[in-house]
This record gives C-alpha cells, sequence and structure tokens, in this order.
C-alpha cells in the first residue's frame, strides 16, 4: 500500500493563486523529505529538501520565495507555489524515505495547472 | 556531464523479446542505486533496488559495476505492461538525496 499521500491530485487555478500541497507519510516518520517538479517529456527535477524542525534547502535557480515549504511534523510537509503564473504548470512530487540507505517512495503527485 | 546518464531511448521491442537498458553515474560515493518505472502522467515506481552482486526480481535483473561506475537492467520476456519510462536512479549528492537520469521510454509492442 502507499506509504507517501499526496494532495491534491489535479488543481486548476488563476494566475495569481497561491497553491498548497501536502505529502504525508502514512506510516513512518519522515525527518526529510524532498519535493520535485517535472515538466512533459523531461526527468524529475529535485526542488527542494524539506527538514522537519528547520528552514528547507533549496536547489539553486529555485526561488524559496516562490516555492514556501514548511515541515512542521514528523509526517507532513507542505509546499506552497506563491502567486502562481502559467510558467509554474507542471507536476509537482514528494517523495520521503524510511532512512538507512532505503528507497524513496513517491507521493502521487500534483499536476497544478496555471490558466 | 549528466550525474546520471541513461540510454536515451525510446525502444519498441515486440512482446517476449529480451531488452537491456544501461546507466553510468559520476559520483563514485555514491552507495545506493534502483530502478524506478513511470507510467505516462503518474509518479515514479519503484521497480528495485540494485546490489553490488548483482540481483534478479521475476523477469528483471540489475547489474552494478563500482569500478565502472555502471549500472543495468535487463527485462527478459518482455510484456505489454512493461511499457513505461525506467529511472535510473542514484544517491547523491548527499546521502539523503537521490539523483535521477532522464529516463529511457520502452514500448512493448503486440
Amino acid at each position: 500500500g502507499a506509504v507517501v499521500s499526496q494532495h491534491p491530485s489535479r488543481v486548476i487555478c488563476k494566475s495569481g493563486t497561491s497553491v498548497k500541497i501536502e505529502c504525508r507519510s502514512l506510516d513512518f516518520q519522515a525527518t526529510t523529505m524532498f519535493w520535485y517538479r517535472q515538466f512533459p517529456k523531461q526527468s524529475l527535477m529535485l526542488m527542494a529538501t524539506s527538514n522537519e524542525g528547520s528552514k528547507a534547502t533549496y536547489e539553486q535557480g529555485v526561488e524559496k520565495d516562490k516555492f514556501l515549504i514548511n515541515h512542521a511534523s514528523l509526517t507532513l510537509s507542505t509546499l506552497t507555489v506563491t502567486s502562481a503564473h502559467p510558467e509554474d504548470s507542471s507536476f509537482y512530487i514528494c517523495s520521503a524515505s524510511k532512512g538507512g540507505g532505503q528507497p524513496q517512495h513517491f507521493g502521487d503527485g500534483t499536476r497544478l495547472s496555471i490558466l | 556531464r549528466k550525474e546520471v546518464e541513461q540510454d536515451p531511448g525510446p525502444f519498441n521491442v515486440p512482446e517476449g523479446a529480451t531488452v537491456a537498458f544501461n546507466c553510468t553515474y559520476s559520483n563514485s560515493a555514491s552507495q545506493s542505486f534502483f530502478w524506478y518505472r513511470q507510467d505516462c502522467r503518474k509518479e515514479p515506481k519503484l521497480l528495485m533496488s540494485v546490489y553490488s552482486s548483482g540481483n534478479e526480481d521475476g523477469r528483471f535483473t540489475a547489474q552494478l559495476n563500482r569500478a565502472s561506475q555502471y549500472i543495468s537492467l535487463l527485462i527478459r520476456d518482455s510484456k505489454l505492461s512493461d511499457s513505461a519510462t525506467y529511472l535510473c536512479v542514484v544517491n547523491g549528492p548527499s546521502a539523503r538525496q537521490l539523483t535521477f537520469g532522464s529516463g529511457t521510454q520502452l514500448t512493448v509492442l503486440p
């Protein structure tokens, strides 16, 4: 069964709207979660590493003020796309690992479409 | 040079064929290696981890060559349901991060 839950799975909204995406680890505690973005026909690109109780670590080129990450508990990380624009339309996916070199498990992903 | 490089594909093979994918990685400190599959417009799902001694899971065999920094995936007796994009994944640059290859698209034809 799923070990990582992501919500919502699909969002369509107007330009300028802020969108929050939730990522939950279902049966384990995740001190670290990861947020990825994938454009059509391209590979997953790591956006940021979400750290429980501290600031997220952003990859080069990812605006931290644009993509707000909050990891307030060991089972929940949220990504907020602030003032979204059409170029932010993409597939956003979170992942978490049980640690110890185990593979990461992905949420179902959120398909974001900004009109 | 990309951190993880894969065969560009696409691979179009008939049902029952054997197909092999290759992958090279640049970070010699990487310790964990995986193959994921991703169906169109879906999230990646773990296919199998790759171990130093090589490992097999049914029709799928994965090999790792640390000296050459090379990973392979062999699929025997291809099924239509094997059609997907296969992602070579390596941990790094930090221990908890994963770096994804660009993926190889496989289409199994009836």
